[in-house]
């Protein structure tokens, strides 16, 4: 069974960086499929972050492509997600997930943006 | 950006009635439409992918049709845990875009 858990901060300053990690089990990330981000402010619908094929292409939003940055490290089969410059608005669960219809889905992690 | 429109925003229902949901798409995303379903403090859940493709383990209650702009999820018989918020999510175009939700609540 492919499983999916994010891990990070869940409090970050103004300004600064947030970064996630998605750590997948069941299912080798360079076997296939995108992996990417979502999230979701409290009492909010679902916002597409971004998503990287297996071989290393990414796809951003364009409402967040300069501040957002997805890597992999398949040696230990996870990827991650950089955004840079928070603010408030960027208070939200974040979820990671497989494939542009996502099939898996991890936990989701909140992430608040407060001094 | 494709944008996704849901409606109804709220649509009250009674167990055992049906549910008819309805997502349009600002352009054609062909047969490309997902279908989630998300309860509070969880993350979503895959039902339809394909506009018509149950995902594994989805009751055969939930069924998806549509192409091009216009699709539709039904719930033939509602059950006391399908009241929940599901959206639409349009797969065929980068970005990946979602519709706003409709909330099913119970009539």
């Amino acid at each position: 069974q492919v499983q999916l858990q994010e891990s990070g901060p869940g409090l970050v300053k103004p300004s600064e960086t947030l970064s996630l990690t998605c750590a997948v089990s069941g299912y080798s990330i360079s076997s296939g499929f995108y992996w990417g981000w979502i999230r979701q402010p409290p009492g909010k619908g679902l916002e597409w972050i971004g998503s990287m094929y297996h071989s290393g292409s990414t796809y951003y939003n364009p409402s967040l492509k300069s501040r957002v940055t997805i890597s992999v490290d398949t040696s230990k089969n996870q990827f991650s997600l950089n955004l840079s410059s928070v603010t408030a608005a960027d208070t939200a669960v974040y979820y990671c997930g497989r494939s542009r219809a996502v099939d898996f889905w991890g936990q989701g992690t909140l992430v608040t943006v407060s001094s | 950006e494709i944008v996704m429109t849901q409606s109804p925003a709220t649509l009250s229902v009674s167990p055992g009635e049906r549910a008819t949901l309805s997502c349009r798409a600002s352009q054609s995303v062909s047969g490309n439409l997902a279908w989630y379903q998300q309860k509070p403090g969880q993350a979503p859940r895959l039902l339809i992918y394909g506009a018509s493709t149950r995902a594994t383990g989805i009751p055969a209650r939930f069924s998806g049709s549509g192409s091009g702009t216009e699709f539709t999820l039904t719930i033939s018989s509602l059950q006391s845990e399908d009241f929940a918020v599901y959206y639409c999510q349009q797969c065929n175009n980068w970005p990946l875009t979602f519709g706003g939700g409709t909330k099913v609540e119970i009539k």
